[in-house]
């Protein structure tokens, strides 16, 4: 049975300091992985979606990373600032089943 | 372009109603999905459906029903409501069945007194 651990639960930083969130899962059977932002009470916001065989996607301030063999993918926020708090969840897609979720890390910027 | 939409946002119910939630996909997804997330934990899988058919069923009593209907929208329905069924529950859409890139809506938080 495929789990997802997001380590840590809660982090708190300065603004601007460059900051990593880690996912790890226990089945390297995936076909893709995707981070999501959730802000307090709201919906999923898709961040970013890294195929299998990919081993890295970009976009802006973010960067996320894929190691299937390992089990492991980090979510890289550059520069971070006030409006980055929220709490990043990560999912893995094993292809013919659902989406298996993490319970998330809790991410405040602190100005 | 819409993105999901659910409704209705918030609602209250008491113990042994039914509750009804909606929720219309991204033009063009013809994939849906039901998930629960309590606070404090991920989302938890309850159902997918595909093309009008159920695809997927997670770990949940028959209390929870869905159906799609021929426009891809998506009603979840949830009876004999418990104190235990308080939660946001969210719709996901995707264009391909299950390998697809998800899109949530915003959620419907049910609060059970």
């Amino acid at each position: 049975k495929q789990e997802v651990t997001q380590i840590p639960a809660a982090l708190s930083v300065p603004e601007g300091e460059n900051l990593v969130l880690n996912c790890s899962f226990t089945d390297s059977a995936i076909y893709n992985l995707q981070w999501f932002r959730q802000d307090p009470g709201k919906g999923l916001t898709s961040l970013l979606l890294i195929q299998s065989s990919q081993r890295e996607q970009t976009s802006g301030r973010l960067n996320a990373s894929l190691d299937k063999s390992s089990g492991r993918s980090t979510l890289y926020i550059a520069a971070s600032q006030p409006g980055d708090s929220a709490t990043y969840l990560c999912a893995v897609n094993p292809g013919n089943t659902p989406l298996v979720f993490g319970k998330g890390t809790r991410l405040s910027v602190i100005a | 372009d819409a993105g999901v939409t659910q409704s209705p946002t918030h609602l209250i119910k008491t113990r042994g109603q039914h509750v009804t939630l909606r929720c219309s996909p991204i033009s063009g997804h013809k994939s849906v999905s039901w998930y629960q997330q309590v606070l404090g934990q991920g989302p938890q899988f309850i159902f997918q459906y595909y093309e009008k058919e159920e695809r997927g069923r997670g770990n949940f009593p028959d209390r929870f029903s869905a159906r799609q209907f021929p426009n891809y929208s998506s009603e979840l329905n949830v009876n004999a409501l418990l104190l235990g069924d308080s939660a946001l529950y969210l719709c996901a859409s995707s264009l391909r069945d299950s390998i697809g890139e998800l899109f949530f809506g915003e959620g419907s938080r049910l609060t059970v007194l």
